[in-house]
């Protein structure tokens, strides 16, 4: 049982160029979750997935798609990339079966946009 | 809306208590929760509270939850050089994407 997985776990891009973020979770968890993770400002909700084939825009959509083809992975896409999306992302999940809720996180990709 | 604050660093000695402390604004928050991130890891669940429940202890962890004054707070008893690491607080949004709120997290330092 690995849990949250991301690939890759760094990246550095070139400013326009476009990228895909992988998350997997293989707790068949319903819900899944896209934060980033700037320097003092904790963590932000960029997408989520409530269920296979459904996704959300969160608190800070702008600059990326994400899609939920199959329960267990959720994708990022960052379409043309910015220097502003310099970030650490991580990814979580959660389900309905816990009355808590609590999400578990993957371990961060960390992206360099120059 | 939704705010979660915190304070940005806590400096202790090993061997004495540490308090993190966190104010919240969302009076319906149901789950609030403390994470743990240590240097260039995920986030790690500590615990978490019910909103029903003023205080949760487990282990060396102590949870204290003051509805009234939107306060909520995590004491580590007999603090760690293993504990330095960013603490922080979420509370769970009540719409039905069950989203985190977190706050900018605190730098604990422990000093030998």
């Amino acid at each position: 049982n690995a849990g949250v997985t991301q690939t890759p776990k760094f990246r550095v891009l070139k400013t326009g160029q476009s990228m895909t973020l992988l998350c997997a979770q293989d707790m068949n968890h319903e819900y899944m979750y896209w934060y980033r993770q700037d320097p003092g400002m904790g963590l932000r909700l960029i997408h989520y997935s409530v269920g296979e084939g459904t996704t959300a825009k969160g608190e800070v959509p702008d600059g990326y798609n994400v899609s939920r083809l199959k329960k267990q992975n959720f994708l990022l896409g960052l379409e043309s990339a910015a220097p502003s999306q310099t970030s650490v992302y991580f990814c979580a999940s959660s389900t309905r079966g816990q009355p808590s809720y609590e999400q578990y996180f993957g371990p961060g990709t960390r992206l360099t946009v120059t | 809306g939704e705010d979660v604050e915190q304070s940005l660093f806590l400096s202790v000695r090993e061997g004495d208590s540490s308090v993190i402390n966190c104010t919240y604004t969302d009076s319906s928050s149901t789950y609030l929760y403390w994470y743990k991130q240590e240097p260039g890891a995920g986030l790690q669940l500590l615990t978490y509270i019910f909103s029903n429940m003023d205080m949760k202890q487990d282990q060396r962890l102590t949870v204290l939850l003051n509805k009234k004054d939107k306060h909520l707070s995590l004491r580590i008893a007999d603090t760690q050089t293993g504990d330095s690491a960013i603490y922080f607080c979420a509370e769970r949004g009540m719409d039905s994407s069950y989203k985190l709120i977190f706050g900018s997290g605190t730098r604990l330092l422990v000093r030998p």
